[in-house]
């Protein structure tokens, strides 16, 4: 099936730092979704995307719908150790169903 | 207000034996969905309900089935498990209204098969 390329897979940083991290797919998408999961607990929507070019904003968490509709951006600013997490990304395709395509995730590690 | 609820919290099984996952949500949602999800690989989506009476196959249907019991409840039941089936089970929901995507998970199901 298809699915998201998430990237980088992994990275660890310090705290303080700021976090890039982005999803791609060969698709165009009327929705992005982001992620986070804690080990042993169920992903938490941390921002949802509607439009292309739209910037959305949750605390120290920014991400961005790509102009052409086929990426998106998570940025976290000024990481902290709670930050430590697998970040991933859902798009809905424009196919007339609710369905979702998920990334792969991104895993997190903030040194102190 | 709960949100969405799954039980058991973990689960071993021997191989050909049956067991229904249990999901509910408490946020008046009409779609639901149910998905498995394995080391290195995104979520994939096992079924879906648009609304109550309705169930859709996603993409790895095979060896499961799903009841719509009520608007609230979801159920997936595994009739012969097989050790592919070991993963980790995510239920979620989404809100009603045009336009609105965004799906809100429950805290998952760990399911060995030896």
């Amino acid at each position: 099936g298809q699915q998201l390329n998430q990237s980088p897979q992994s990275m660890f940083i310090q705290e303080g730092e700021d976090v890039s991290m982005n999803c791609t797919s060969s698709s165009i998408f009327n929705t992005w979704l982001w992620y986070k999961q804690d080990p042993g607990e169920g992903p938490v929507l941390l921002i949802a995307l509607y439009k292309a070019g739209e910037l959305t904003s949750n605390g120290r968490l920014t991400a961005q719908f790509g102009i052409t509709r086929k990426d998106s951006f998570l940025n976290i600013s000024a990481s902290i150790p709670s930050d430590v997490g697998i970040y991933f990304c859902a798009g809905r395709p424009f196919s007339g169903t609710y369905k979702y395509i998920f990334g792969t995730g991104t895993r997190l590690k903030v040194l102190a | 207000n709960a949100g969405v609820t799954q039980t058991p919290k973990f689960q071993v099984l021997k191989t050909g034996q049956s067991m229904t996952l249990q999901c509910a949500q408490d946020m008046n949602h009409n779609s639901m969905y149910w998905y498995r999800q394995d080391p290195g690989m995104g979520l994939r989506l096992i079924y879906y309900s648009a609304s109550e009476g309705t169930t859709d196959k996603g993409e790895v249907p095979n060896g499961y089935n799903v009841s719509r019991l009520n608007k609230r409840e979801f159920s997936l039941r595994l009739e012969s498990a097989a050790p592919s089936q070991t993963s980790v089970y995510f239920c979620a929901s989404r809100p009603p209204g045009r336009g609105i995507n965004e799906q809100y998970f429950g805290p998952g199901t760990r399911l060995t098969v030896t």
